[in-house]
C-alpha cells in the first residue's frame, strides 16, 4: 500500500498567497522527496530532505521534516498560475525495507487562481 | 540531453493482445521503475529493477512483465491486455535505493485496453 498520504487532495487558492501542502506516512525513512506533474506529463522532482534535517528551502519552495511525526510540509510562497499543477511526496525506505523503491502519495492538486 | 524516453506515447489496444511499452535513460542509472498512474489512486509500482539482471515486484505486478538484459533498457510487457490496464505508465529512473537520489521520469504512455 501506498506510504505518503498528502493533504489536502486538492488546493485552490489566488495568486500571490501561499500554498501549504502536508505529507504523512508510516514507516522509517531515508529521505523524503517532493515531485510536481503538470497535467498530462511526467513527474518532476523540485526538493529531497533527508531524514537527519528539519527544514530546507529551495527558492520559494519551503519543506519541513517531523520524522517524530513522520510528516512533511511543503509551502509554496506568493504562489503563481504556473504553480497550477499535482504535487506528490514520495519516501525513499530502502535503507529500512530491502532496497524498496520510492513510494508515492495519491498527490494534492493545486490550482492557482490569477 | 535525453533523460528518459518511453513509446509509444499513447495507444489503443484491443482485450487480449500483447503488447510492449519500452522505455530507455541515458544516465547510467543502476535502477529503473515502472508505475501507473489512475485517477485518485495516485502512482502505483509495478515492477523495478536495482540493477541490470535484476527484478522485483511492486504494489501491482500482476499481468504485467519486465526484463533488465541491460542498464539503458526496461520494457514492460502486458501478456494479454484487460481493460483494467487503461492507465497512464510511467518509467523512472534513478542512481538507486540507498544512494538517495532523485528519480528522473519519462513522459509517460497513455495506454487504452478495449
Amino acid at each position: 500500500s501506498q506510504q505518503g498520504e498528502e493533504d489536502p487532495q486538492a488546493l485552490s487558492i489566488q495568486e500571490g498567497e501561499n500554498a501549504t501542502m502536508n505529507c504523512s506516512y508510516k514507516t522509517s525513512i531515508n529521505n523524503l522527496q517532493w515531485y510536481r506533474q503538470n497535467s498530462g506529463r511526467g513527474l518532476v522532482h523540485l526538493i529531497l530532505i533527508r531524514s537527519n534535517e528539519r527544514e530546507k528551502h529551495s527558492g520559494r519552495l519551503r519543506v519541513t521534516l517531523d520524522t517524530s511525526k513522520k510528516s512533511s510540509s511543503l509551502l509554496i510562497t506568493a504562489s503563481r498560475a504556473a504553480d497550477t499543477a499535482s504535487y506528490f511526496c514520495a519516501t525513499d525506505p530502502s535503507l529500512y525495507s530491502g532496497n524498496t523503491p520510492l513510494v508515492f502519495g495519491k498527490g494534492t492538486r493545486l490550482s492557482v487562481i490569477a | 540531453i535525453a533523460g528518459i524516453t518511453q513509446a509509444p506515447t499513447s495507444q489503443i489496444l484491443a482485450a487480449g493482445r500483447r503488447m510492449t511499452l519500452r522505455c530507455t535513460q541515458d544516465m547510467r542509472h543502476n535502477a529503473m521503475y515502472w508505475y501507473r498512474q489512475d485517477l485518485g489512486l495516485g502512482l502505483r509500482l509495478i515492477h523495478y529493477s536495482n540493477t541490470a539482471g535484476t527484478t522485483g515486484k511492486g504494489e501491482v505486478p500482476d499481468g504485467y512483465s519486465v526484463s533488465r538484459a541491460n542498464t539503458d533498457d526496461f520494457p514492460l510487457t502486458l501478456a494479454s491486455a484487460v481493460p483494467s490496464q487503461t492507465s497512464v505508465y510511467f518509467c523512472a529512473s534513478s542512481e538507486g535505493p540507498g544512494r538517495g537520489g532523485e528519480a528522473f521520469f519519462g513522459q509517460g504512455t497513455r495506454l487504452t485496453v478495449v
